[in-house]
């Protein structure tokens, strides 16, 4: 597997709560990806990055800011947590852009 | 908005059969495709990329594109039980279906 966690694996938070997941990697590829996979829409991006400090949104950014201050953290912030933000989220990341290779997944559950 | 579009299934093939798995994307402008396999409750793998019109063979997969058609297609022989999984087609780097449920039975 390529060097990629997540954390936390779980997390149970209450609506209105703010989020924020990690993702580390130990590959030092330039692109990372955040990605949200629920029944029926498959893997949507939210966010992604192509370098320390350089991050763009993706189809689904609304309620969700990110930020890379290093090449191998990318975080994921829930400003304020909804309901409709329960899902698995997926960090991906990529050398070249092109293939991506997916981290663990976290399970997020906002009551 | 690129449209990535799969038959969610399920397909079901016998253990030693040829399983095909279709895509088909709206841009026509679209130069990358990928094909991810994700077992229940883990994260998507990558299996191939392939980028030109045309077949690519990795062991028991193979890849073929159609840019014309706007389709791109997985083939896997002698399938195996531990083949089953969802399989996710992803074009332009991050633009996915919403993957193919296929069971291989014994």
């Amino acid at each position: 597997d390529a060097g990629i966690t997540q954390s936390p694996r779980h997390k149970v938070t209450e609506t209105g709560t703010p989020v924020t997941l990690r993702c580390h990697q130990t590959e030092n590829h330039r692109y990372m990806y955040w990605y949200r996979q629920d029944p029926g829409h498959g893997l949507r991006l939210i966010h992604y990055s192509y370098g320390v400090k350089d991050t763009d949104k993706g189809e689904v950014s609304d309620g969700y800011s990110v930020s890379r201050s290093k090449t191998e953290d990318f975080l994921l912030t829930l400003e304020s947590a909804t309901s409709s933000q329960t899902s698995v989220y997926f960090c991906a990341i990529s050398l070249d852009g092109g293939e991506q290779y997916f981290g663990p997944g976290t399970r997020l559950t906002v009551t | 908005q690129k449209e990535v579009e799969q038959n969610s299934g399920p397909l079901s093939v016998p253990e030693g059969a040829i399983a095909s798995l279709n895509c088909t994307y709206s841009d026509r402008g679209s130069q990358s495709f990928f094909w991810y396999r994700q077992y229940s409750g883990k994260s998507p793998e990558l299996i191939m990329s392939i980028y030109s019109n045309g077949d690519k063979e990795d062991g028991r997969f193979t890849a073929q594109l159609n840019k014309a058609s706007q389709y791109v297609s997985l083939l896997i022989r002698d399938s195996q039980p531990s083949d089953s999984a969802t399989y996710l087609c992803a074009v332009m780097q991050f633009y996915f279906g919403t993957g193919t449920s296929l069971t291989v039975i014994p």
